[in-house]
C-alpha cells in the first residue's frame, strides 16, 4: 500500500512557541491530505481538510489562525501549531488520499506535549 | 450527517477464542466502510474495507467483516485471536473522497 510519512513522531515544546508537524506522501501525490486530532483513549477528530494549491478547510470549532495548514505540493502538508498551550498536547495524525480517492493512508502520528 | 457507533468501548477474549467487534452507521447513500487498528502511539493501519460488490470483506491478519445493509452493520470478525491482536479498533464511514467518520473505538484485550 501507499506510505505516508509523519514526522516528527514526538516533539515537546515550550508554551507560546510554534511547532510544525509534516505530512509526506512518499510513493504517491496527494491532492488531499486531512488531520486529526486523537484525545488520549479517544478517537480521531478531523481538523481540516487540505488540498493541494488551496486553502484549507476546518472543521467547526477548529482555530484556523492556531492551526495552520499549508499543502503546498502533491506529497507534502504541513500543521503548524502556533502559540502552543498546554491544552494542545494531543495526538495529531494525518492521512492523505490517493489519486483514486477511495482509501486514505494515515501516517504514524505526532505527539505533541507543550509543557 | 454521516456517523458511526461502536457500542463496546472495551472487550477482553482468551487467546484463541473468536472476536467480533460491532460497529454501526448512518449514512444517507451507499457507504464506504472501513476498520482500522492503532497500536499505542501510533497510526491507523487499514484491516479491510467494503466499497460494493461482496458482502463478506476479507482483509489483513485474517479478519472478516459483513456488511449489512438491512442493520446498518459492518462486524468485524476473526475466528482466532492471537496476543497480537491486542489494539484498539476502530469503524469508520466516508464516501468516495469525503472525509472519514470514526467510531469511538474498541479497546481489545487479549488474556493467555
Amino acid at each position: 500500500g501507499a506510505v505516508v510519512s509523519q514526522h516528527p513522531s514526538r516533539v515537546i515544546c515550550k508554551s507560546g512557541t510554534s511547532v510544525k508537524i509534516e505530512c509526506r506522501s512518499l510513493d504517491f501525490q496527494a491532492t488531499t491530505m486531512f488531520w486529526y486530532r486523537q484525545f488520549p483513549k479517544q478517537s480521531l477528530m478531523l481538523m481540516a481538510t487540505s488540498n493541494e494549491g488551496s486553502k484549507a478547510t476546518y472543521e467547526q470549532g477548529v482555530e484556523k489562525d492556531k492551526f495552520l495548514i499549508n499543502h503546498a505540493s502533491l506529497t507534502l502538508s504541513t500543521l503548524t501549531v502556533t502559540s502552543a498551550h498546554p491544552e494542545d498536547s494531543s495526538f495529531y495524525i494525518c492521512s492523505a488520499l490517493t489519486g483514486q480517492n477511495t482509501e486514505a493512508f494515515f501516517g504514524q502520528g505526532t505527539r505533541l506535549t507543550v509543557v | 450527517a454521516q456517523s458511526v457507533t461502536q457500542p463496546d468501548i472495551h472487550i477482553t477474549v482468551s487467546e484463541g477464542a473468536s472476536l467480533e467487534l460491532r460497529c454501526n452507521y448512518s449514512y444517507g447513500a451507499t457507504p464506504y466502510l472501513f476498520w482500522y487498528v492503532q497500536s499505542p502511539g501510533q497510526g491507523l493501519q487499514l484491516l479491510l474495507k467494503y466499497f460494493s460488490g461482496d458482502t463478506l470483506v476479507q482483509g489483513i491478519k485474517g479478519f472478516e467483516a459483513e456488511f449489512k445493509r438491512s442493520q446498518s452493520s459492518f462486524n468485524l470478525r476473526k475466528p482466532s485471536v492471537h496476543w497480537s491482536d491486542a489494539a484498539e479498533y476502530f469503524c469508520a464511514v466516508g464516501g468516495g473522497n469525503e472525509k472519514l467518520t470514526f467510531g469511538t473505538g474498541t479497546r481489545l484485550t487479549i488474556i493467555p
